[in-house]
């Protein structure tokens, strides 16, 4: 049994260019959640997908970040003009039905921005 | 505003010794709770978790306390071993009667197990 796929495991940008994370979810997963870990810090809530639908984008910043789920293939998040601050761990979570939880977590992508 | 708080910041036990990490949270409509454990360059992974209907529940040697009237619950790690060794996160959610299915989590607890 895959668990939560996340590629790249490292990605290195610099200020200005584009970064984009892809997660699988579990076999048999259709909700998708991401999260940004700081240094130190615990797990902060960005935004939750099911296929073709962003569900609640409360945690996301305003300005260049966006998600997706398409029907077919991974999620994505996207940073679009990256800027030192964007520097963390982003994790991917899947789960079964938001309702059963629980969630369950890939191996994060490391973003450093030069 | 931190809705989920969790003490200590770390945490040095002796192997064969009682782990206890607390957290307290401030939404009374936070309607489950689960530890997960972090081993560097991992990503979090599910111990145990529990919902306001029970006080306690145990797996293993983990178990979690729960008391809903002082929003506080509690990791037990009894018999701690070297391999504990890792960072321990809280978490809470609210997966019924909201639109949320989101994980509000702690900051953490860096466990050391000495051997």
């Amino acid at each position: 049994n895959a668990g939560v796929m996340q590629n790249p495991r490292h990605l290195v940008r610099r200020r200005g260019q584009e970064a984009r994370l892809r997660c699988s979810p579990m076999k048999g997963h259709s909700h998708v959640y991401w999260y940004r870990q700081l240094p130190e810090e615990g797990l902060k809530f960005m935004v939750y997908l099911q296929k073709e639908n962003i569900i609640d984008e409360s945690g996301m910043p305003k300005e260049r970040f966006s998600a997706e789920f398409p029907k077919e293939g991974p999620s994505i998040l996207r940073i679009q003009q990256v800027v030192r601050g964007d520097s963390a761990a982003y994790f991917c979570a899947s789960s079964r039905d938001r309702v059963d939880q629980p969630q369950h977590f890939g191996d994060g992508t490391r973003l450093s921005i030069l | 505003q931190q809705q989920v708080k969790q003490s200590p910041q770390s945490l040095i036990v002796q192997k064969g010794g009682i782990s206890i990490i607390n957290c307290a949270y401030e939404n009374t409509a936070f309607d489950y709770f689960p530890w997960y454990q972090q081993f560097p360059g991992k990503g979090p992974a599910l111990l145990i978790a529990i919902r306001p209907d029970v006080s306690e529940k145990k797996e293993g040697r983990f178990t979690i306390s729960f008391n809903k009237s002082a929003k506080q619950f509690s990791l037990h790690i009894m018999d701690s071993q070297p391999g504990d060794s890792a960072t321990y996160f809280c978490a809470a959610s609210r997966i019924y009667g909201g639109s949320q299915g989101n994980l509000i989590f702690g900051k953490g607890t860096k466990l050391s197990v000495k051997p």
